[in-house]
This record gives structure tokens, sequence and C-alpha cells, in this order.
């Protein structure tokens, strides 16, 4: 199983980026897929969720109306657009395996990608 | 918004000794979705147990879960020199799911 994020990287505040997550060794369609986000020095916070078929996805309320995920189970990837960014998005963006259902725990995790929102 | 408050912040104890660590949430949370990783420094999460109770593939019988309501319990008994780490518990029954702040067991 690997997980490899990408996309992260320097924005300035009301910027948008676009992360991805490439996923292989497992049957990625029949998996739901997180994210979660971690700060500089601090606890982990998760983002999203959305359903093996990507018909569902809930979000954390501080990301809520401002990231959108969503999946090409035809390309194994899962991604993550955020726009308004803020400076209090800065962190490290794991991409992580759940379960069939939505409401699994996430046994695979990614390496993470880096997104800094500074002017 | 279910907050779960991880006790205590920080535990310092020596190899071979047993751990308790405590994650209470303000309202009550399914035992079928409660969950305990740990994260070591520079490296993702790991997950350990999962419906509070249930170790993950690969988890030393060391690591046993506890509890149901809204308090529950990681428990490490014979701690070894790589236990050392940060653990955060996560509820994951409903959105949005929720980590504890964190307990960092730190050698004595």
């Amino acid at each position: 199983v690997q997980l490899l994020e990408s996309g992260g990287g320097l924005v300035q505040p009301g910027g948008s980026l676009r992360l991805s997550c490439a996923a292989s060794g497992f049957s990625f369609s029949s998996y739901a897929m997180n994210w979660v986000r971690q700060a500089p020095g601090r606890g982990l916070e998760w983002v999203s969720v959305i359903s093996d078929g990507g018909g569902n996805t809930y979000y954390a309320d501080s990301v809520k109306g401002r990231f959108t995920i969503s999946r090409d189970n035809s390309k194994n990837t899962v991604y993550l657009q955020m726009n308004s960014l803020r400076a209090e998005d800065t962190a490290l963006y794991y991409c992580a395996r759940g379960g069939w259902k939505v409401t699994a725990s996430m046994g695979q995790w990614g390496q993470g990608t880096l997104v800094t929102v500074s002017s | 918004e279910t907050v779960l408050t991880q006790s205590p912040g920080t535990l310092s104890l020596s190899p071979g000794e047993r751990a308790t660590l405590s994650c209470r949430a303000s309202q009550s949370v399914s035992s079928s979705y409660l969950a305990w990783y740990q994260q070591k420094p520079g490296q993702a999460p790991r997950l350990l147990i999962y419906g509070a109770s249930s170790r993950a593939t690969g988890i030393s019988d060391r690591f046993s879960g506890s509890g149901s309501g809204a308090d529950f319990t990681l428990t490490i008994s014979r701690l070894e020199p790589e236990d050392f780490a940060v653990y955060y518990c996560q509820h994951y029954g409903y959105s949005p799911y929720t980590f504890g702040q964190g307990t960092k067991l730190e050698i004595k």
C-alpha cells in the first residue's frame, strides 16, 4: 500500500491550491479516503472524507465551503481543492485510507505534502 | 461537534512501566468508532486501535484499548523504547470526525 501526496507549496492568502494523492497497492475504488492536516508543532485535524464511489463527502467545519474533496477511481487518485486559503490552513496535509464505509478508521497514511499560506 | 479531551498532556515513564492514556468525549461516542493512533517525530500517524479495543494489523499485544460511552483508555504494558511518542484518539462515527489534542509519552 502506498499513498503519495503532491501539490503542496507556498500560496498567498485568498489563493487556491489542489492537492493530489496517488494510491497504489490496493483496490482504491473499494475504500473511503480522508485528508488530515497537522499545523507545525500542533496536533492532528481531520479535514474531509469521501466515500468509495465519491457520492458522499464530509468536511470539518473549519474548511466547509472552501475545500472540496473528489476522487478519480480510474486514476486511483483523490484530490483536495482548497480555495480562499488562510494563514491558519498552513499545515502538512496527509492523505489516509479509510475503510469500505465512510465511518472507518484510517489504517494507511501517506507522508504528507506541506501547504504554506503566507504573503 | 464532539470534543475529545486527552489526559494527561504529557506522561513521563520509564521503559518497562505501564502507561495509561485517557480520552474523554464531550458526548457519548459509539465504541465502534473510536480509534487510537501513534505518531513519532517526522513520521505519519499509525493506527493502533480501532473500534475502541481491536488492534490494527501488526500491532503488538502490549497495546490495548478499552472503554465505552464517553470514556476510553489506551494501555501500553511494559513500555519499550520505541513506544515513546505522541498518541491521539479519534472518533469517526459521524462527521465531523475529531481528534483529541494528543498525549506525549516521554522517557523519564
